[in-house]
């Protein structure tokens, strides 16, 4: 399978710690991106990071990509509350067609 | 701001019965996606469509579904005959030509067989 894999599978923090997710895939990739998800809505792109790129930043959120080892990492600095969803990494597949995995996600629970 | 929507938000249908679910992806999108979730578990990936025809599909996605756009804003995912398993949440998603990488997710149909 091709499909990313989170960890943790969950992660409880205070608001103000900063969140770290974790993702690994199997195959060659075009990009990754992540997505959030609140519960039972449907999913937010946050940020895409291609495959010739090792890092990348958007507001609070710092995405890194290492292709070597076939993963990726979400971080979330100071995180609020309202971070509290699930997040997911999606891989597109390098050989064509137009297929995005989506691995098993992280839930993110931020107290206040 | 545009969005994919999706109808109906929530359907009851009895086990044998064929189920509908619609999608109006953003305007100017080009490749369309159902994925299914099922309550607490991942999302998984059906079919995608481009070009009038199906570019992937998933090994779910079999004799029983089918997808079409039949005209030129609806895209519609059909279960012949649904089963039990079936129940799940359905999502559609599309992406622009110029940004093929960033899927746009509508906010589900939510398909309960019994």
């Amino acid at each position: 399978s091709q499909q990313g894999e989170e960890d943790p599978q969950a992660l409880s923090i205070q608001e103000g710690e900063n969140a770290t997710m974790n993702c690994s895939y199997k195959t060659s990739i075009n990009n990754l991106q992540w997505y959030r998800q609140n519960s039972g809505r449907g999913l937010v792109h946050l940020i895409l990071i291609r495959s010739n790129e090792r890092e990348k930043h958007s507001g609070r959120l710092r995405v890194t990509l290492d292709t070597s080892k076939k993963s990726s990492s979400l971080l979330i600095t100071a995180s609020r509350a309202a971070d509290t969803a699930s997040y997911f990494c999606a891989t597109d597949w390098s050989t064509g067609g137009f297929k995005t995995i989506f691995g098993a996600g992280t839930r993110l629970f931020v107290k206040a | 701001e545009p969005e994919v929507t999706q109808t109906p938000s929530h359907q009851v249908t009895q086990m044998g019965q064929e189920v509908i679910l619609r999608c109006v992806p953003i305007s100017n999108h080009l490749y369309f996606y159902w994925y299914r979730q099922i309550l607490g578990q991942k999302v998984e990936f059906l079919v995608s469509f481009y070009n009038n025809e199906i570019s992937e599909k998933s090994e779910i996605f079999d004799d029983q579904f089918s997808v079409e756009r039949p005209d030129g804003s609806n895209f519609t995912l059909k279960i012949r005959s649904t089963k039990l398993e079936d129940s799940a949440m359905y999502f559609c998603a599309s992406t622009a030509p110029t940004s093929p990488g960033e899927l746009f997710f509508g906010e589900g149909s939510r398909l309960t067989v019994l």
